[in-house]
């Protein structure tokens, strides 16, 4: 099946520090990509949904200015959590689709830990 | 507002019986449901899926029937196995024309057992 590729697996930072995590699918070309977060023991949520060449739509809630999206590329979109705090502390996920309305494929996660 | 629901958080099932995990929604437009399995620290993984022009889909171990009027779906998996252990979500989406965004449950943790 396709394979979505999410890097790094997991990052530990400063508190104000920024960190980058990158989505690439590897053997497919999405112009739409997702991120979710999720919070221990529980679902994951939707961040914002990422569209090659354009603004990512952020859901309600979500903090346009510190979670900063780029999808440069039909393989690539980054998520980039700015000033990053203890509470930014969760496990993200990427999730790319190739064709409308088939199954989406999920990156490996990445898990941030704020320090 | 969840808008699906897996009320069970944890299922503990014997291996080679089955497991059964249900899931609840309430958004009528909803019209396609994925089934995903997940371990700690990974993505999720796309197990099996059906439209809502669908009452039942099969693959393998695995099927998923859907109850339009009651909202409802479920995953069995027969025979479970110890593999099979892991943290199912149910997710639940609409065709708009462009990529569809997922709603997802809560989770339910399987365990199969020995």
């Amino acid at each position: 099946g396709a394979v979505v590729s999410q890097h790094p697996s997991w990052v530990i930072c400063k508190s104000g520090t920024s960190v980058k995590i990158e989505c690439r699918s590897l053997d497919f070309q999405a112009t739409t990509m997702f991120w979710y977060r999720q919070f221990p023991k529980q679902s994951l949520m939707l961040m914002a949904t990422s569209n090659e060449g354009s603004k990512a739509t952020y859901e309600q809630g979500v903090e346009k200015d510190k979670f900063l999206i780029n999808h440069a590329s039909l393989t690539l979109s980054t998520l980039t959590v700015t000033s990053a705090h203890p509470e930014d502390s969760s496990f993200y996920i990427c999730s790319a689709e190739g064709f409308v309305g088939t199954e989406a494929f999920f990156g490996q996660g990445t898990r941030l830990t704020v320090v | 507002d969840q808008q699906v629901k897996q009320n069970s958080p944890s299922l503990s099932v014997q291996e080679g019986r089955i497991s059964i995990l249900n899931c609840d929604y309430t958004n009528s437009m909803f019209d396609y449901f994925l089934w995903y399995k997940k371990y700690p620290a990974e993505g999720p993984t796309f197990l099996i899926s059906i439209s809502s022009i669908k009452d039942k889909n099969e693959d393998g171990r695995f099927t998923v029937f859907l109850n339009k009027s009651a909202k409802h779906l479920s995953l069995h998996i027969v025979p479970s196995q110890p593999g099979d252990s892991a943290v199912y979500f149910c997710a639940a989406t609409t065709f708009t024309g462009t990529a569809s965004k997922l709603t997802f449950g809560t989770g339910t943790r399987l365990q199969v057992t020995l």
